[in-house]
């Protein structure tokens, strides 16, 4: 079974609007961690937000913020006011306590921002 | 802080030739972890090192391996290189405070 379910292959969303991206996760560990990582065509993968599983706040850094729902397993990244720089691939991916440090990760959303 | 440095960043290898890949971390971080990308199975967990001793290690056969140094630098080996090998490969380094791993830039490998 997925871990980590990204349910939408591609997005599309004109500039300064907001974009919901969504990801749902499996687990019985008690304690994960949740990131959402950018990934540019360059390849590189850049680290946007965590939030941990006991936290009782959703997470936010700038225009990201992350709409976890434990009951509901799902952790989906909100970006605000997009910019034409937020055109790449999205991964969400979980760390769970049991597991080490290894990071399992979806396949990824490819989101394009338009003018 | 520099980040993540890998390199090299392209290499092009033929069936059956080994490869070295080679990872600095950031200054400071303890926790080097290595990821393979490829279209068909996307983002796959390698190894995870930690003051020179492999901590976790994924689902992959012992053609692949690693080591790290006393410096935290790291490296990844890979033996009689087949075709299905050709992706990119990822080195994180890992906050333990914050629990992040931040990655580098990546090597692609094509092998012929």
């Amino acid at each position: 079974a997925q871990k980590i379910t990204q349910t939408q292959p591609g997005m599309f969303v004109q500039e300064k609007e907001a974009v919901t991206l969504d990801c749902t996760y499996d687990t019985s560990d008690p304690s994960y961690g949740l990131f959402w990582y950018k990934q540019p065509s360059s390849g590189e993968m850049i680290f946007l937000i965590y939030q941990g599983s006991y936290d009782q706040q959703n997470a936010t850094e700038g225009r990201y913020s992350l709409n976890f729902q434990k009951a509901r397993k799902s952790a989906n990244l909100v970006i605000s006011a997009s910019q034409l720089g937020d055109s790449a691939m999205y991964f969400c991916a979980m760390r769970e306590d049991q597991a080490g440090t290894a990071l399992i990760f979806g396949k990824g959303t490819t989101l394009s921002v338009s003018s | 802080k520099a980040g993540v440095t890998q390199t090299p960043r392209y290499l092009i290898k033929t069936r059956g030739q080994q490869v070295t890949l080679s990872c600095s971390p950031i200054s400071g971080h303890r926790s080097v972890s290595w990821y393979q990308q490829t279209p068909g199975q996307g983002l796959q967990f390698l190894f995870e090192y930690f003051s020179e001793t492999q901590r976790n290690k994924g689902n992959f056969p012992g053609r692949f391996s690693g080591r790290q140094f006393s410096n935290s630098r790291s490296e990844m080996n890979v033996s009689t290189l087949e075709l299905g090998d050709s992706a990119l490969y990822l080195c994180a380094s890992r906050e333990v405070v914050t629990d992040t791993q931040y990655f580098g830039p990546g090597t692609r490998l094509t092998v012929l």
